[in-house]
């Protein structure tokens, strides 16, 4: 079946310093690939998203590109802030719906002033 | 309303007894979803729902896990006869459509079985 396997953390960085967040994936199909981000105390949210190979979904000076060859989406920013403190959520959804995504684990990322 | 509502916040239960949590998606939006989180783990899939219909609930993990939405607006998860295993925070997500990639979520109920 379907799974997604992230970076595991958690993840601490001074601000402004550069970060990834690995992602890789299994899956039958063809599938879509998202980042969700949660805040602390909030539901999930969209971070951005890619629906093909070669692909780059961007949002919030974040980005990831979909790479087929390596079965990898990852998440990138060049200089995270205070405010980035967040888990993060890698997922796709085979098929190209979101009538049912599958999630990895969780990245926890705390930046530091 | 502004977002998917969820109660309550937080639920305990006794083992053996049933509980039922609400969710309020966001008006209009066809499309719901409740999916389970364990504590360090990411969401999984539960059960989909396009207006009442209940297209999908292969992953609710037994029967004693109901869900419903009579009229295409509210839902409820229903869990009967609660086991320690049913501890976790329960998120439901509404999107526009059944194609929209897209899921808003609610803040989740955390259940926890004593």
């Amino acid at each position: 079946g379907d799974s997604v396997t992230q970076m595991e953390g958690p993840v601490t960085l001074s601000e402004e310093a550069f970060l990834t967040i690995n992602c890789t994936y299994t899956a039958t199909g063809y599938p879509s690939l998202f980042w969700y981000v949660q805040y602390p105390g909030e539901g999930l949210q969209l971070l951005l998203k890619a629906t093909k190979a070669d692909d780059k979904g961007s949002n919030k000076g974040f980005e990831a590109t979909y790479r087929k060859e390596t079965t990898s989406f990852h998440l990138e920013k060049g200089s995270v802030q205070v405010s980035d403190s967040a888990v993060y959520f890698c997922a796709l959804s085979d098929g190209g719906s979101a009538r049912q995504l599958t999630f990895g684990s969780g990245t926890q990322l705390t930046v530091l002033p | 309303g502004a977002g998917v509502s969820q109660s309550p916040r937080y639920k305990v239960a006794k083992r053996g007894q049933d509980v039922a949590l609400r969710c309020d998606p966001i008006s209009g939006h066809v499309s719901l979803f409740w999916y389970q989180q364990a504590l360090g783990q990411g969401p999984e899939f539960l059960t989909y729902f396009q207006n009442e219909a209940q297209l999908d609930k292969s992953g609710l993990p037994s029967d004693r896990f109901f869900a419903e939405r009579p009229e295409g607006s509210v839902s409820t998860l229903k869990i009967q006869r609660t086991q320690q295993e049913d501890s976790a925070v329960y998120l439901c997500a509404s999107s526009s459509t059944g194609y929209d990639e897209k899921l808003f979520f609610g803040s989740g109920t955390q259940l926890s079985v004593l």
